[in-house]
């Protein structure tokens, strides 16, 4: 029973246009949901965050929408670049410390020049 | 800059062996993980320690063991490795309290283990 969905493993994007990336979850007790890019080779590093008192944050480029009614969450990036080119990790917790932290499968972004 | 290494990048081990996969944070992190990153599953969690010599067990931990003797250090020990065993190790670490960057983890740039 995955409490963490990303139900597209891939996403391809034109350059300077908005990616959208999904992720939905199950259980209503996550306070705390965090997205995680990576490229090959490399291990997942922290992009953005959002708690489930808020409905948006916005760092940059990147903005994270949570729907908790839904119990969906996305990442915006706008505009698109090659170089955001990567695997993306919606993970959601239960608690600060990371023990009660559940990963998506991921989705892979290609942004064509 | 804070980093997490991780003893090997890659690694090739024959059906029974014992192997050994070392993690080590600079940051001063009081909790440790180990993950499996397999395609279609994403990252799950095998073992965690929240303090030295403290161990708990993760999601998917068969197969599979977990020393920290000192804080910095957190290893992953496969007792016999079998070939389902065969995937990407990846290490983490946080650190403690209420803060929101305790929700955040720090990877290590992952070790690919291939058990033939």
């Amino acid at each position: 029973d995955q409490q963490v969905k990303q139900n597209s493993p891939s996403l391809s994007v034109q350059e300077g246009r908005i990616s959208i990336l999904n992720c939905d979850y199950t259980n209503s007790m996550f306070d705390y949901f965090l997205w995680y890019k990576k490229y090959p080779a490399e291990g997942p590093t922290f992009l953005i965050s959002i708690s489930s008192i808020k409905d948006k944050n916005e760092d940059g480029r990147f903005t994270v929408f949570l729907n908790k009614s839904a119990k969906h969450l996305s990442l915006h990036i706008v505009p698109s670049q090659p170089g955001d080119s990567a695997v993306y990790f919606c993970a959601a917790s239960e608690g600060t410390g990371g023990f009660k932290t559940i990963f998506g499968a991921g989705t892979r972004l290609f942004v064509k020049a | 800059d804070v980093k997490v290494t991780q003893s090997s990048r890659y690694l090739v081990k024959r059906t029974g062996e014992k192997v050994f996969l070392e993690c080590v944070q600079d940051m001063d992190h009081e909790n440790m993980f180990w993950y499996r990153q397999d395609p279609g599953l994403g990252l799950r969690l095998i073992y965690f320690s929240y303090d030295v010599k403290m161990k708990e067990k993760g999601d998917i931990p068969e197969g599979y063991s977990v020393s920290r003797e000192k804080k910095e250090r957190f290893s992953l020990i496969l007792e016999s490795a079998s070939t389902n065993q065969t995937s990407m190790y990846l290490c983490a670490s946080t650190s403690r309290g209420l803060a929101p960057s305790s929700y955040e983890q720090y990877f290590g740039p992952g070790t690919r283990l291939t058990v033939t």
